[in-house]
């Protein structure tokens, strides 16, 4: 049962434009939302996160977006540059604790 | 460097074999988390300890196991290992018991001919 889904496994966008990860969920009892970027050969790095009771995080280029009556999260980045090149997943986590549970992944690819 | 050490960094071994994956958290946190990374998959949840106890399971094979040490670094044991078994696997720390975000080592690849 894959709680978290990421559709899509890849995007490619030209630099300087708006890229849009996007992210759903099944799990209501899930109440914080976090995304992490992974370069090749090295683990994931936390880059932002939202709780339940917001609908919007923002920090720099990235900005998050939570819609909790669809279960759908997203994540935005402007202006998009090539070193944003990276796999991004998307988590998320219940009240209770314990542990993250990723999404599948989504390469993004910035072309210069 | 994210202060998380997962040794090895590649390993290669025959079917039927065990290995041994070893990880040191970040200094001060307790939660330690492994993770499977395989071809095309997101990070499938394996165990979590705390402060040397279990919290939590998840998709982890009975032939795989893991412990906590008083020094806090972990081990994930592999055994009887098979082709499917190749996979990255992934060590994260955190401070508490859950929330907020983890660092993850580097991680360990895995490749069983």
């Amino acid at each position: 049962d894959q709680q978290v889904k990421q559709n899509s496994p890849s995007l490619s966008v030209q630099e300087g434009r708006i890229s849009i990860l996007n992210c759903d969920y099944t799990n209501s009892m899930f109440d914080y939302f976090l995304w992490y970027k992974k370069y090749p050969a090295e683990g994931p790095t936390f880059l932002i996160s939202i709780s339940s009771i917001k609908d919007k995080n923002e920090d720099g280029r990235f900005t998050v977006f939570l819609n909790k009556s669809a279960k759908h999260l997203s994540l935005h980045i402007v202006p998009s540059q090539p070193g944003d090149s990276a796999v991004y997943f998307c988590a998320a986590i219940g009240a209770s604790g314990s542990r993250l549970t990723f999404g599948e992944g989504t390469q993004l690819t910035v072309n210069p | 460097d994210s202060g998380v050490t997962q040794t090895p960094k590649h390993l290669i071994t025959a079917t039927g074999q065990r290995v041994t994956l070893r990880c040191s958290p970040r200094s001060g946190d307790l939660s330690v988390y492994w993770y499977q990374q395989s071809l095309d998959q997101g990070l499938q949840f394996l165990i979590q300890y705390y402060n040397g106890e279990e919290r939590a399971k998840g998709n982890i094979l009975e032939r795989f196991s893991a412990q906590q040490f008083p020094d806090l670094h972990s081990e994930l044991n592999l055994s009887s290992l098979e082709l499917g078994d190749s996979a990255l696997y992934f060590c994260a720390s955190s401070s508490t018991t859950g929330g907020g975000g983890y660092t993850f080592g580097s991680g360990t690849r895995l490749t069983v001919v």
